[in-house]
């Protein structure tokens, strides 16, 4: 089974510095992978994707993802934090099986943006 | 303007009842879901379904059920029978095949169950 974890359920963070929030997943195959946000009471909307190729991958806002195979990690970063970036961030893995296709989420990150 | 939507945003039911939570999309997706948020615990899958008149159990699929009669429509009733009802419920959607391997799901408002 694939499982996901994210390292601290809060973050805080001052306006301008650096934004890193953690993921380690497990996977007995290769996985695809994906950082969601998520603003209160909304939605969830995809930030960015590693599927194969380049292991750095860019998203929206600003954010970005290095995939580590020998890590099993999927780190997001952001260099300097905007008071926007104030919300909830959920690594996810793609979960194969015959009968359909299946994300695994870890239990998120809240971001909390200081001025 | 294509996507999800799910409707009511805010849902009040006293204790012991069923209540269907409304989810309709636009955006010609054969896959649908359906998960629950809880504070802490990230989303957990509650039913899926790849085609119209057919959907898998999820992980948490008990007190829950599910109908795929059209295309578009996936609604979620809580029966009574689940044990703790009050939580934020999410409906998603996705193309299917391979491209969905690599593609990504696209997600409603969510609504708040409250059961009092």
């Amino acid at each position: 089974a694939q499982s996901v974890t994210q390292l601290g359920s809060h973050v805080s963070v001052s306006e301008g510095a650096l934004v890193l929030l953690r993921c380690n997943y497990s996977s007995s195959v290769p996985p695809y992978l994906f950082w969601y946000v998520q603003y209160p009471n909304q939605g969830l909307q995809l930030l960015l994707k590693y599927t194969t190729g380049a292991t750095l991958v860019k998203g929206i806002n600003g954010f970005e993802a290095e995939f580590k195979k020998s890590e099993t990690s999927f780190h997001l970063t952001k260099p300097s934090a905007h008071m926007s970036d104030a919300a909830e961030y959920f690594c996810a893995v793609n979960q194969i099986k015959a009968a359909g296709n299946k994300l695994t989420f870890g239990g998120g990150t809240r971001v909390l943006v200081k001025p | 303007d294509g996507g999800i939507t799910q409707s009511p945003k805010y849902l009040f039911r006293k204790e012991g009842q069923n209540v269907t939570l409304s989810c309709e999309q636009n955006l010609n997706h054969d896959a649908m879901y359906w998960y629950r948020q809880d504070p802490g615990q990230g989303l957990r899958l509650i039913y899926y379904s790849q085609i119209v008149n057919d959907f898998q159990k999820g992980d948490i699929a008990e007190g829950y059920s599910v109908s795929r009669e059209k295309k578009e429509s996936f609604p979620l009733t809580v029966t009574s029978a689940q044990k703790n009802p009050t939580a934020f419920y999410l409906c998603a959607s996705s193309t299917r095949g391979l491209a969905v391997l690599m593609g990504e799901q696209f997600f409603g408002p969510g609504t708040r169950l409250t059961v009092l």
